[in-house]
């Protein structure tokens, strides 16, 4: 069975510290990568996709792929409470085939 | 200007009944799909449709049977409702899905399911 792990948290940061998210899959063909947010009671939203190895910045959101260790990670900087949600890892196995984490549950507190 | 739409919101049910969920999506998207969300907010693939034809069907119950008329709409029909049915189901539809591993999938508002 192809595998999506994360951490389930609960994480807790303090409002303006950095909070990283991380996740492993075990699929060496996946081909891309994306992290979706989830407030409670609404549908994911895509935060960010990477499909190479290395980091990849989007305002205060930063991804990083390192496809060897087969990781992959969601670095918030200037974290706010707006932020507090969970957060879940897909990986796309190819012809449609994504594949969620069981989702890591962020806490900003002010 | 909803892009993924679901109806209905909120469906609570006996046992044993049977019940489907609509799907719409005016993104003019090819592919189309189903998810469950369980209490564990462990999200599953259940069936992928592109341009109406069944591209992925997991391993789920044959009581589950997706339909899809054309390719803005994917139907879910669910017979004889167990308990371990309850769940949020929610439809998302990517621009191509086949071929294109790199695309978004936008993903509908859920159906929250309640089988009592």
């Amino acid at each position: 069975q192809k595998e999506v792990e994360q951490n389930s948290g609960p994480l807790s940061v303090p409002e303006g510290a950095i909070a990283s998210l991380n996740c492993t899959y075990s699929d060496r063909g996946s081909q891309s990568f994306f992290w979706y947010r989830q407030y409670s009671g609404k549908s994911p939203e895509l935060i960010m996709s990477i499909y190479s190895n290395g980091d990849k910045e989007d305002g205060r959101f930063t991804a990083q792929l390192n496809k060897a260790s087969q990781y992959v990670s969601l670095l918030i900087r200037d974290s706010q409470p707006s932020d507090s949600a969970t957060y879940l890892c897909a990986v796309n196995e190819g012809n449609n085939d994504m594949r969620f984490g069981a989702g890591t549950r962020l806490t900003v507190k002010p | 200007d909803t892009a993924v739409s679901q109806t209905p919101k909120y469906l609570v049910t006996q046992m044993g009944n049977d019940k489907s969920i609509k799907c719409e999506q005016n993104l003019g998207h090819d592919t189309m799909y189903w998810y469950k969300q369980d209490s564990k907010k462990f999200l599953k693939i259940m069936f992928s449709y592109n341009n109406k034809e069944l591209i992925i069907n997991e391993t789920v119950p044959n009581r589950f049977s997706p339909k899809s008329p054309d390719k803005a709409h994917l139907n879910l029909h669910i017979n004889s409702l167990e308990l371990g049915d309850s769940a949020v189901y929610f439809c998302a539809s990517s621009p191509r899905g086949a071929g294109a591993p790199w695309e978004t999938q936008y993903f509908g508002p859920g159906t929250r399911l309640l089988v009592l």
